[in-house]
C-alpha cells in the first residue's frame, strides 16, 4: 500500500482558497486517490477522488499531476465550518480485499 | 439508501471487563466492513475488516477481535479491556469491488477507567 505524507496542520481565514497537497512517491498503477474529511467526534467524510489529472465536484477540486506522487487538495473560499481534518488516502477499488490506510491528516483551522 | 449504525455510542468500562461493540449497515449487502480506532488527537488505525461473513483480517496484534455473524452486521469484542483500549472506534463499509468511498458509522467513544 502507498504510503502518504501531509502537512500536520494549516491555518486560513475566512473566504481564502486552500490547497492541502499529500505526496504518495510509491503509489501503484490501480491506485486511486481519495480525500476525507473529519470533524471532532464524528466519522470520515469523503470528499473527492480521483486517478489523474482534475477532478472537482461542488465541495472542492483534486489537481493529480502526470505522475501522480502527489495531490492538492483545493478549498474556495473557506468557511470557519471548513475548520477539520483533511485525510489523503491511495488505494486500489477493484478487489475485494483492498483496505484503505489513514495517516493522521491534516488539521486545518479556519480562523473569522 | 443505505444506513450504518453503530452502538452504544459511548462507554466507560472498568479495566478487565468485556466489550462487545456491534456494528449494522443496512441498504446494501455483500459489504466489506471496517473496524478503525482513533486516540484522542490521532489518526484512524485500521484494526479489522472483512469481506464476507465469517471473514476476519486483523491488522494490529492487540488483545481485541471482531466477528462477522450476518453479511450486514460487524462485532468488536475483548475479553478484557485494557487502559490503553480507550478511544474512538468507528466502524465503515464500502461497496465491495468498487470505489474507494468508505462511509462511516457515528462512533463508539469508548473509556476504559
Amino acid at each position: 500500500l502507498a504510503k502518504t505524507t501531509q502537512p500536520i496542520s494549516m491555518d486560513s481565514y475566512e473566504g481564502q482558497e486552500v490547497n492541502i497537497t499529500c505526496s504518495h512517491n510509491n503509489i501503484a498503477t490501480n491506485d486511486y486517490i481519495t480525500w476525507y474529511q473529519q470533524f471532532p467526534s464524528q466519522g470520515p467524510r469523503f470528499i473527492i477522488q480521483g486517478y489523474k489529472t482534475k477532478v472537482t465536484n461542488e465541495v472542492a477540486s483534486l489537481f493529480i499531476p502526470a505522475d501522480r506522487k502527489s495531490s492538492t487538495l483545493s478549498l474556495p473560499r473557506v468557511s470557519l465550518s471548513d475548520t477539520a481534518v483533511y485525510y489523503c488516502l491511495v488505494g486500489a477499488g477493484t478487489y475485494n480485499t483492498d483496505k484503505l490506510i489513514f495517516g493522521t491528516g491534516t488539521r486545518l483551522q479556519v480562523f473569522p | 439508501s443505505q444506513t450504518i449504525h453503530q452502538w452504544p455510542a459511548t462507554l466507560v468500562q472498568p479495566v478487565g471487563s468485556p466489550l462487545s461493540l456491534e456494528c449494522t449497515v443496512e441498504g446494501t449487502s455483500n459489504p466489506n466492513l471496517y473496524w478503525y480506532r482513533q486516540a484522542a488527537g490521532r489518526g484512524l488505525q485500521l484494526l479489522f475488516y472483512s469481506v464476507g461473513i465469517g471473514q476476519i483480517s486483523s491488522e494490529v496484534p492487540q488483545n481485541l477481535s471482531a466477528s462477522r455473524p450476518q453479511d450486514r452486521q460487524f462485532i468488536l469484542s475483548s475479553k478484557k479491556l485494557l487502559l490503553s483500549d480507550s478511544g474512538f472506534y468507528l466502524c465503515a463499509w464500502t461497496n465491495s469491488g468498487s470505489s474507494n468511498e468508505q462511509f462511516f458509522g457515528p462512533g463508539t467513544r469508548l473509556t476504559v477507567l
